[in-house]
């Protein structure tokens, strides 16, 4: 079974210019996850899809900061314009359902992004 | 507020065991994970909480105590392979949201 595909794995652009990070979940699961990790940080959540719908995107800057699943696959996530806080690895993750007894988050290989 | 806290750095001799302490503070709990991450790579599942008590999975083991909101990941007759962070993270409500502790360190040595 193929897991939790990213691209591209690295990039580096200049502050204030924009950027898109693409996701393609396991096959079959509904819900997908959008993180951002601080190096020396864990993980935290920029925003949560069920199918195409949203369900929690409360510490997403959306100043900056738009994610979309249309068709409730594979999903995007851009920064415009990025500012030099913005560097970190986004990872992707999905699952099959949400919040279920033993349902599990499985992640992507991420996107290191660096803002010079 | 919401809190999950973990040693940030431990360091173990090949063969030996070390045991992560996580201890959170959250609005909810319906679960506790640990996740392996070796550098430069993804978070991978290892092991899940949400009732009391140990759960073991080969040379690895996680301990759940709700009233303490403590949990523990063991891991015995380390390699060194096992020289990685360790997450916890908590899953505080229905929706499946994850906050993650800061990670743990593992250094294994020969």
């Amino acid at each position: 079974e193929a897991g939790v595909a990213q691209s591209p794995r690295y990039k580096i652009i200049e502050k204030r210019q924009s950027v898109a990070f693409w996701c393609n979940p396991i096959s079959g699961h509904a819900t997908l996850y959008w993180y951002q990790q601080i190096l020396g940080q864990g993980p935290k959540l920029l925003i949560q899809f069920q199918n195409n719908g949203v369900v929690d995107d409360s510490q997403l800057p959306k100043d900056r900061f738009s994610a979309e699943r249309l068709k409730g696959v594979d999903s995007t996530l851009k920064i415009q314009p990025a500012k030099l806080e913005d560097s970190a690895v986004y990872l992707c993750a999905s699952s099959l359902s949400r919040g279920g007894r033993t349902d599990t988050q499985y992640f992507g290989p991420g996107t290191r992004l660096t803002v010079l | 507020g919401q809190n999950i806290d973990q040693p940030t750095e431990m360091t173990a001799t090949e063969g030996a065991i070390v045991q992560i302490n996580c201890t959170y503070q959250t609005s909810g709990f319906n679960g506790l994970f640990w996740y392996q991450q070796h550098a430069g790579e993804a978070p991978t599942f290892l092991s899940y909480n949400v009732l009391d008590g140990l759960e073991e999975k080969g040379r690895f083991s996680s301990f759940l105590s709700r009233s303490k909101g403590y949990s523990y990941l063991l891991l015995k007759e380390l390699q060194m392979k096992d020289s990685a962070s360790y997450l916890c993270a908590v899953r505080s409500d229905s929706w499946g949201k994850l906050q993650f502790g800061a990670g743990t360190q593992v250094v294994v040595t020969p």
